[in-house]
């Protein structure tokens, strides 16, 4: 059975550094463009990044540009999100979501980000 | 950025009635490829995202076919032929056709 299993969430302070995983298992993730979406507490749905099968082409939102780094090791079948300079409205349910055109037919279960001091 | 904008955004509904929901986007989502990348999620509460069509109306696997979906250009619409308790929750469009890519609202759906 395909899986996404979210992992790496926790409280950080502002300022601070986080690394999100998402790991596969059930396909194989070189196969597939890869996502990471948030969601804030009480909120809607919000794009964050996106990476390419290969690792090559990356996209962020404008939100976290120049602060989260999107990676993906495919021997490991493992996506990564490294987040710095944290700030209290990256609190959010960050998912991982397979495809890109083919957007979200699969979504980790979620990994919660808290930012506060 | 290309906007989606959902109505309603609450939507109370009677077991065994339909349900609607319209999605509008402010740039047409026609990829070059000539397909358009409109996607319905849902979202039970507590649970993660749940895809329910892509490419406006085609349904994924397991999805009960009291859901369709139609539109082109740059309205869409989500239609629940008839309610289920099982369907509460909020539900949202999605454009995959210009990065960055985005969502609309939300819409939640609850029952009378």
């Amino acid at each position: 059975e395909v899986h996404l299993v979210d992992s790496g969430g926790g409280l950080v302070q502002p300022g601070g550094s986080l690394r999100l995983s998402c790991a596969a298992s059930g396909f194989t993730l070189s196969n597939y463009n890869m996502n990471w979406v948030r969601q804030a507490p009480g909120k809607g749905l919000e794009w964050v990044s996106y990476i390419s099968e290969s690792g090559n082409t990356m996209y962020y939102a404008d939100s976290v540009k120049g602060r989260f780094t999107i990676s993906r090791d495919n021997a490991e079948n493992s996506l990564y999100l490294q987040m710095n300079s944290l700030r209290a409205e990256d609190t959010a349910v960050y998912y991982c979501a397979r495809g890109a055109w083919a957007f979200g037919d699969v979504w980790g279960q979620g990994t919660t980000v808290t930012v506060s001091s | 950025d290309v906007v989606m904008t959902q109505s309603p955004l609450s939507l109370p509904v009677t077991l065994g009635q339909p349900a609607s929901i319209s999605c509008r986007s402010s740039q047409g989502l026609v990829h070059s490829d000539g397909k358009t990348y409109l996607n319905w999620f849902q979202q039970r509460p507590g649970q993660s995202p749940r895809r329910l069509l892509y490419r406006v109306s085609n349904r994924d696997s397991g999805v009960p076919d009291r859901f369709s979906g139609s539109g082109s250009g740059t309205d869409f619409t989500l239609e629940i032929s008839r309610v289920e308790a099982e369907d509460v929750g909020v539900y949202y469009c999605m454009q995959a056709t210009h990065w960055p890519r985005t969502f609309g609202q939300g819409t939640k759906v609850e029952i009378k």
